[in-house]
């Protein structure tokens, strides 16, 4: 079963309103990331929080990480139509060199 | 700017054929993969190379190999071309240290096997 699944499946919002998804994991892990993905396109990094760090910012972007719950979500704060993509959530373990990635949640923004 | 590239963004073959993806990264990165990604799967390791002519078998190897023959080149094989095989594959590379680094993505071939 896949190691990172991420919830809602599919979020549709008003520009300009926040969106958050989430992403729950099942063994421990080094650090968890987030990427978008663009319509047929590759993915594209986001974000990396590390496994000893509870949250982390970059733009409108906020991270958190719950490793006693094995849950991070992701809020994209005053968003944009351009923020119209899939989000997936990778996490990555010591002692493998697999990246597990979840199944995705396609966010919809509404101009 | 960095790039990981891709040989083609779309691809359409026969059953049986011998199909080549290629994938080339300008940053120099140690590690490279080759992903499948099916809706609802998300995405799958098919195979995994952290070294020149090194490679790991991911997840779902069944039907493919691999070649590294240079450090940044990693070409995927689909030795006779099924049509449970059309789907969008995706190459990414990282630096050495999995697990501790962001990978970098190329755009993508959707290969559709008639």
């Amino acid at each position: 079963s896949q190691q990172g699944e991420e919830d809602p499946q599919a979020l549709s919002i008003q520009e300009g309103e926040n969106a958050t998804m989430n992403c729950s994991y099942k063994t421990s892990i080094n650090n968890l990331q987030w990427y978008r993905q663009n319509s047929g396109r590759g993915l594209v990094h986001l974000i990396l929080i590390r496994s000893n760090e509870r949250e982390k910012h970059s733009g409108r972007l906020r991270v958190t990480l719950d490793t006693s719950k094995k849950s991070s979500s992701l809020l994209i704060t005053a968003s944009r139509a351009a923020d119209t993509a899939s989000y997936f959530c990778a996490t990555a373990f010591s002692g493998t060199y697999k990246y597990i990635f979840g199944t995705g949640t396609r966010l919809k923004v509404l101009a | 700017d960095v790039k990981v590239t891709q040989s083609s963004r779309y691809l359409v073959k026969r059953t049986g054929e011998k199909v080549f993806l290629e994938c080339v990264q300008d940053m120099d990165h140690e590690n490279m993969f080759w992903y499948r990604q099916d809706p609802g799967l998300g995405l799958r390791l098919i195979y995994f190379s952290y070294d020149v002519k090194m490679k790991e078998k991911g997840d779902i190897p069944e039907g493919y190999s691999v070649s590294r023959e240079k450090k940044e080149r990693f070409s995927l094989i689909l030795e006779s071309a099924s049509t449970n095989q059309t789907s969008m594959y995706l190459c990414a590379s990282s630096l050495k240290r999995v697990g501790y680094n962001e990978q970098f993505f190329g755009p993508g071939t959707r290969l559709t096997v008639l």
